[in-house]
C-alpha cells in the first residue's frame, strides 16, 4: 500500500535555528497538507498546497512557516526560526482528491 | 463547519465490539463522516467514510441513521492493539479540502 513518508523522524534544534521537515506524498496525489500535533493536544492544520502554490494556511502557519515542493516528489515544511512552542509532532498528509492519507510524522523538539 | 461531539473515553475488553457514536446536529447536506484512528506518536490513519445507512469496510462499520445527526463507528471483536484514538470528522468530499479534528475518543481495549 502507497506511503507518505517523512523525514527526519525526530529532530532535535536549539532556539532560533531553521528546520527543514520533508515529505514524500504518494505517487499520484496532488494535494497536499501538512498538519501539527503538540503532545497531548489536537491535530492542528497548518497549511494545504495544490498545484505549486498555497491553497489556503491558519493562523499557525505565520512568516516563520514556508512550503515547497522543490521536485515532482518532495513537498517540504521550513520553520525559519524556531521557537520552543513550535516543538511538536509534523504530519504531512497527501490526498488524490478524496481521502486524505498522513506521514507517521516528523518530532521536532526545539531546546 | 459541522461541530462534532464525542465521548473522550471508552474502556473496552478484548474480543467485544465497541461502539463510537459521534453526534453532529448541524451536519449540512453535502457533509461527509469520516473516522480516523491515531496511534500514540503516529500519524491518523483514515477507517471509514460514509454519507448515509450504512458503510462496511475489513476493518470497522458505520451507521448513518437517515437524518445523518450522528453517526456510529463500530469495531467488531477488538483486540489490544486496537487502543488508540478515534476520530470523527464532517465536512465535504471536495477536492483539497482540509481536515478539522476534535479531540477524539480514547479507546483502552484491557485484556
Amino acid at each position: 500500500e502507497p506511503e507518505v513518508t517523512q523525514t527526519p523522524s525526530h529532530q532535535v534544534t536549539q532556539m532560533g535555528q531553521e528546520v527543514i521537515l520533508r515529505c514524500v506524498p504518494i505517487s499520484n496525489h496532488l494535494y497536499f497538507y501538512w498538519y501539527r500535533q503538540i503532545l497531548g493536544q489536537k491535530v492542528e492544520f497548518l497549511v494545504s498546497f495544490y498545484n505549486n502554490e498555497i491553497s489556503e494556511k491558519s493562523e499557525i502557519f505565520d512568516d516563520q512557516f514556508s512550503v515547497e515542493r522543490p521536485d515532482g516528489s518532495n513537498f517540504t515544511l521550513k520553520i525559519r526560526s524556531t521557537k520552543l512552542e513550535d516543538s511538536a509532532m509534523y504530519f504531512c498528509a497527501s490526498s488524490a482528491g478524496n481521502t486524505i492519507y498522513f506521514g507517521e510524522g516528523s518530532w521536532l523538539t526545539v531546546v | 463547519l459541522a461541530k462534532t461531539t464525542q465521548p473522550i473515553s471508552m474502556d473496552s475488553y478484548e474480543g467485544q465490539e465497541v461502539n463510537i457514536t459521534c453526534s453532529h446536529n448541524n451536519i449540512a447536506t453535502n457533509d461527509y463522516i469520516t473516522w480516523y484512528q491515531q496511534f500514540p506518536s503516529q500519524g491518523p490513519r483514515f477507517i471509514i467514510q460514509g454519507y448515509k445507512t450504512k458503510v462496511t469496510n475489513e476493518v470497522a462499520s458505520l451507521f448513518i441513521p437517515a437524518d445523518r445527526k450522528s453517526s456510529t463507528l463500530s469495531l467488531p471483536r477488538v483486540s489490544l492493539s486496537d487502543t488508540a484514538v478515534y476520530y470523527c470528522l464532517v465536512g465535504e468530499k471536495a477536492a483539497g479540502n482540509k481536515l478539522t479534528f476534535g479531540g477524539g475518543t480514547r479507546v483502552l481495549v484491557k485484556p
